[in-house]
């Protein structure tokens, strides 16, 4: 069974800090996304890394895929209040199995 | 394009009874997955169906069980309800032929069994 487990679980934090989420696991997975989940709704897709060491942006998120395709990292540069809710990695691994992450939920508070 | 819907959002249902949800894939998709939402456990894999048949399945008892339609809407049924089946089902598609298995959701159904 394919694990990946995310640091940390809680983190509650003010408006315009930086935070940093990992997502972790002893297998290698051919890719890897990240979701985000509001309240009463689905997860949303935010990225999908692929390629060990890969770095992807998307305005104040940086996504890092680790070079061994085992880890990766999202990284939030000045937190808005909107960036509130249940981050989730996910990783597809052997028999295109996706895995869920065990999830970080983000308070920003103004 | 609508996005996945699912039907009802919202449920209460009693132990021992039995319930059915619905879900209705974006336009063009043809997999679709059913996951179980739960503060304890996180988000669980149930099953995928692709072409009308169940191409993987997670470790849940056979009270859990789904279909898929020609026209790729699915439907998932939990038999003899327990407490802990209480959680929120999610509904992902898929384009199969994408690269990487990317699951667009729908809203979920909040299943609570008293």
């Amino acid at each position: 069974t394919q694990l990946l487990e995310q640091s940390p679980q809680f983190l509650s934090i003010q408006e315009g800090e930086n935070l940093t989420v990992y997502c972790n696991s002893s297998s290698v997975f051919s890719s890897l996304q990240w979701y985000r989940q509001e309240p009463g709704e689905g997860p949303v897709l935010l990225v999908t890394v692929v390629t060990g060491g890969e770095v992807k942006k998307l305005k104040r998120l940086t996504f890092q895929f680790g070079d061994a395709r085992k880890d990766s990292s999202l990284h939030i540069t000045a937190a808005q209040p909107g960036d509130t809710g249940l981050y989730l990695c996910a990783g597809t691994g052997t028999a295109s199995k996706l895995t869920f992450g065990t999830g970080t939920r983000l308070q920003v508070t103004l | 394009k609508a996005g996945v819907t699912q039907t009802p959002r919202y449920l209460i249902k009693t132990r021992g009874q039995q319930v059915t949800l619905s879900c209705s894939p974006i336009s063009g998709h043809r997999s679709v997955s059913w996951y179980q939402q739960t503060p304890g456990q996180g988000l669980q894999f149930l099953f995928e169906y692709f072409s009308e048949t169940q191409r993987n399945k997670g470790n849940f008892p056979g009270r859990f069980s789904g279909r898929q339609f020609s026209n790729s809407r699915s439907e998932m049924n939990v038999s003899t309800l327990e407490l802990g089946d209480s959680a929120l089902y999610l509904c992902a598609s898929n384009m199969i032929g994408s690269s990487y298995n990317e699951q667009f959701f729908g809203p979920g159904t909040r299943l609570t069994v008293l």
